[in-house]
């Protein structure tokens, strides 16, 4: 079945440096992208989104390129802020499916120092 | 503007006690869902309904059950805990976009410990 693998954390990073969170997934069709973000005492919200691939979705600062020829969807950032600490869920699902097929990865928990 | 919303946020449960977890929205959607998050996974779908009166089972749903009788409500039972079932349950609830684009929104979790 299909499986989103997601770069172990937790990671610790300073205020203004560069974030990459690997994303990788095994999928049979051809799958939408997405980047979910938890933060502390709230409920998982999206942060972006991609559909096809060499989309790019963005938002907040954050990029991820849908990248079928390596399957991966890698989240980055260029110079993150203590605001930017919450835990990452990368996610997929088949095109047109709802969010019944919604296959997630573990979750890396950020945390930003000032 | 409440969104989703789950109680309790924290339950600590014996083995064989059973317990209602409570979910609701107020934006007047269809789509419902339960997922369960175990340490180190990835979510789960243990079930979800596409309107009043309509449940369907996800991945994980034994041990489980679940119901929907207005379009606000989602309630998840639990009939006798295990320790297998501890775990952070997340609710969420969903519309369709002018574009068919699904949008989801979760409520905050519930950490429960069954012991």
């Amino acid at each position: 079945g299909d499986s989103v693998t997601q770069m172990e954390g937790p990671v610790t990073l300073s205020e203004e440096a560069c974030l990459t969170i690997n994303c990788t997934y095994t999928a049979t069709g051809y799958p939408s992208l997405f980047w979910y973000v938890q933060y502390p005492g709230e409920g998982l919200q999206l942060l972006l989104k991609a559909t096809k691939a060499d989309d790019k979705g963005s938002n907040k600062g954050f990029e991820a390129t849908y990248r079928k020829e390596t399957t991966s969807f890698h989240l980055e950032k260029g110079s993150v802020q203590v605001s930017d600490s919450a835990v990452y869920f990368c996610a997929l699902s088949d095109l047109g499916q709802g969010a019944q097929k919604l296959v997630f990865g573990q979750g890396t928990r950020l945390t930003i120092n000032p | 503007n409440a969104g989703v919303t789950q109680t309790p946020k924290f339950r600590i449960l014996k083995i064989g006690q059973s317990m209602t977890l409570q979910c609701t929205q107020d934006m007047n959607h269809n789509y419902m869902y339960w997922y369960r998050q175990d340490p180190g996974m990835g979510l789960k779908l243990i079930y979800y309904s596409v309107g009043a009166g309509i449940t369907d089972k996800g991945e994980v749903p034994n041990g489980y059950n679940v119901s929907r009788s207005t379009t606000e409500d989602f309630p998840l039972r639990l009939e006798l805990a295990a320790p297998s079932q501890t775990s952070v349950y997340f609710c969420a609830s969903s519309f369709l976009d002018r574009d068919d684009n699904e949008k989801l929104f979760f409520g905050s979790g519930t950490q429960l410990s069954v012991l």
